[in-house]
């Protein structure tokens, strides 16, 4: 009940294209979503999160679609670029206790020039 | 600001050998976290700690330890090295006073073999 999973596993995309990233989750409990890119030797970092009461969030090029009735929730990466190329994870997490991140297995997205 | 610092950033280890992962936050955090990132597997949490003295298990636990004495490190002990602990490590931390969910920052990893 504390799985996140997480597809697909990898992605390849042409410059310019749309980069859609599929999440699920079971635990109705989880108040926190948050998608996490990772460049290769580095830690994950913080792209977009989203929280339960809110079906969309948009920054800039990047686009979290949040379905509560399904328990489903998306990346969406527009007009992507060859420097988007990276892990992505999902994630979710409920602040009590202790705010504990349960990841998605990760996708590996290429986008080619 | 230097964030989240993990060393070593690299270590072979035999097994049976015991080594200190360390890390260290400057952000005044409360919140601090060690996940393990295995191939196609996500990140999995070995411990977490709410504060100085406080600590409690996550997913992973076999096979660690962890300490909290201040709230700047978290140091993640393995006693007796084994080859399933090869591995990337990660640190992590985080201030959760608010309402909202904050972001945990991450180091950069330690990339941990055993053989």
């Amino acid at each position: 009940q504390q799985q996140v999973k997480q597809s697909p596993q990898s992605l390849i995309v042409q410059k310019g294209g749309i980069s859609i990233i599929n999440c699920a989750y079971e635990n109705t409990a989880f108040d926190y979503f948050p998608w996490y890119q990772q460049f290769p030797g580095k830690g994950p970092a913080l792209l977009i999160a989203i929280r339960p009461d809110v079906s969309e969030k948009k920054e800039g090029r990047f686009t979290i679609s949040f379905n509560k009735s399904a328990k489903q929730f998306s990346l969406h990466i527009m007009d992507s670029q060859p420097g988007d190329s990276a892990t992505y994870f999902c994630a979710a997490s409920m602040k009590v206790p202790g705010g504990k991140l349960i990841f998605g297995q990760g996708t590996e997205l290429s986008v080619k020039p | 600001n230097a964030g989240v610092t993990q060393t070593p950033k690299f270590r072979i280890l035999k097994i049976g050998q015991s080594m200190t992962l360390q890390c260290t936050q400057d952000m005044n955090h409360n919140y601090m976290y060690w996940y393990r990132q295995d191939p196609g597997m996500g990140l999995k949490l070995i411990y977490y700690s709410v504060g100085a003295g406080i600590t409690d298990k996550g997913e992973v636990p076999n096979g660690y330890n962890v300490s909290r004495s201040t709230t700047e490190d978290f140091p993640l002990r393995l006693e007796l090295a084994a080859p399933s602990q090869t591995s990337v490590y990660f640190c992590a931390s985080t201030d959760i006073q608010v309402i909202n969910n904050q972001p945990q920052h991450f180091g950069d990893g330690t990339r941990l073999s055993i053989l």
